[in-house]
């Protein structure tokens, strides 16, 4: 069983929608949890951190289940900008794991 | 925000050859830095953790003769390929980790594409 997994989709989605992106996590003491965005042939950038009391950064809202290790992040009104790939990563004694990624395309 | 960059953005040589990567930390001083390598369509996977003045842990499956990485200060690290193989192509990534702020921040780099003929 992969560490962290996600639906690699790919998700197109017109401009506007909303979307949902789930992730699970094999190991019960992991410690922190992130959404990472690349884009194509780009290096990874911190999105959100998530934590279990749920976060939101204006169209960005992150939710951690710990007792489901399950982590989700939800995406409002898509613009064409957020069409790229979505990774979420874990961290275990400050080592951190990637998922394989969720791709979206936001399409106008 | 901090910064970190790689050098070169990206490389093709000829199989044989060894290949040297630096990364740096532009603004912060860092500690601990990471190699990831990412091939098409998957997640980054990491190579090997070092730590400034020893020696570099590697994960399982990475061999260390074959991907040398040095970390001679706290600004910057090398991983060298040594006699690339087609195989090796991929796409590598540094982050790095500083001495002050969360624990758990990691600055990436902005990645090298390595081609391998």
């Amino acid at each position: 069983r992969k560490e962290v997994e996600q639906d690699p989709g790919p998700f197109n989605v017109p401009e506007g929608a909303t979307v949902a992106f789930n992730c699970t996590y094999s190991n019960s003491a992991s410690q922190s949890f992130f959404w990472y965005r690349q884009d194509c042939r780009k290096e990874p950038k911190l999105l959100m951190s998530v934590y279990s009391s749920g976060n939101e950064d204006g169209r960005f809202t992150a939710q951690l289940n710990r007792a489901s290790q399950y982590i989700s992040l939800l995406i409002r009104d898509s613009k064409l900008s957020d069409s790229a790939t979505y990774l979420c990563v874990v961290n275990l004694r400050r080592q951190l794991t990637f998922g394989s990624g969720t791709q979206l395309t936001v399409l106008p | 925000g901090a910064v970190v960059s790689q050098h070169p953005s990206w490389v093709i040589c000829k199989s044989g050859t060894s290949v040297k990567i630096e990364c740096r930390s532009l603004d912060f001083q860092a500690t601990t830095m990471f190699w990831y390598r990412q091939f098409p369509k998957q997640s980054l996977m990491l190579m090997a953790t070092s730590n400034e003045g020893s020696k570099a842990t590697y994960e399982q499956g990475v061999e260390k003769d074959k991907f040398l990485i040095n970390h001679a200060s706290l600004t910057l690290s090398t991983l060298t390929v040594t006699s690339a193989h087609p195989e090796d192509s991929s796409f590598y990534i540094c982050s790095a980790r500083g001495t002050s702020g969360a624990e758990e921040t990691q600055y990436f780099g902005p990645g090298t594409r390595l081609l391998v003929l």
